[in-house]
């Protein structure tokens, strides 16, 4: 079986862009997580979905959006880029249990310019 | 305070030899607890659940200490394919949804 998916892997940007980033999860899991990971820390909550609703936001501006579809998959937008925004996008994805582990996709790596 | 936190290590182990290490998190109401493995530049991946009366898998053994809000995380037999970071990971739940919450993680390293 699949694991979670998560385009594109590498991503390069300029201040100021847009990028949007996709991740499809493991068959079955009807949840999504999205975090990001600097250099150094561990990954930091940004989003969950679960039935294409929005479960728990995390501390990030509203230039973070997100969204799931009826097929589970998301995307994650992030608007007027900052250089601090070069990170490791993580994508995880879990049964309905709230309690279950997450599984985590490879990442995409934005860096921003 | 970090909600979770741990010691950024290096722990540098000699092969075969037991490393162990702690992770503290700050929020009572925390329900499960996890540690993942990560590798250089690579993903989270799942290491072990951590239950109440602690668990063993092969050479890991994990524990919970709800009193003093505590895990740990036990390797014995150090191989050098155990060189990595180790993340722990606290779930609880607000709104009856859980968040995750990651510790910085510790980094081992197993020499020859």
């Amino acid at each position: 079986d699949a694991g979670v998916t998560q385009s594109p892997t590498h991503l390069i940007k300029t201040r100021g862009q847009h990028v949007t980033l996709r991740c499809s999860p493991i068959s079955g899991h009807k949840s999504v997580s999205w975090y990001q990971q600097v250099l150094g820390q561990g990954p930091q909550f940004i989003f969950q979905y679960y039935e294409k609703e929005e479960r728990g936001r995390g501390n990030f501006p509203d230039r973070f959006s997100a969204r799931q579809f009826p097929n589970y998959s998301s995307e994650l937008n992030v608007n007027a880029l900052l250089l601090g925004d070069s990170a490791l996008y993580l994508c995880a994805s879990s049964s309905d249990n709230s309690n279950q582990p997450q599984h985590f996709g490879d990442g995409t790596r934005l860096s921003i310019l | 305070r970090k909600e979770v936190e741990q010691d950024p290590g290096p722990f540098n182990v000699p092969e075969g030899a037991t490393v162990a290490f702690n992770c503290t998190y700050s929020n009572s109401a925390s329900q499960s607890f996890f540690w993942y493995r990560q590798d250089c530049r690579k993903e989270p991946k799942l290491l072990m659940s951590v239950y109440s009366s602690g668990n063993e898998d092969g050479r890991f053994t994990a524990q919970l200490n709800r009193a003093s809000q505590y895990i740990s995380l036990l390797i014995r037999d150090s191989k050098l394919s155990d060189s990595a970071t180790y993340l722990c990971v606290v779930n609880f739940l607000t709104d009856s949804w859980g968040k995750l919450q990651f510790g910085a993680g510790t980094q081992v390293v197993v020499t020859p």
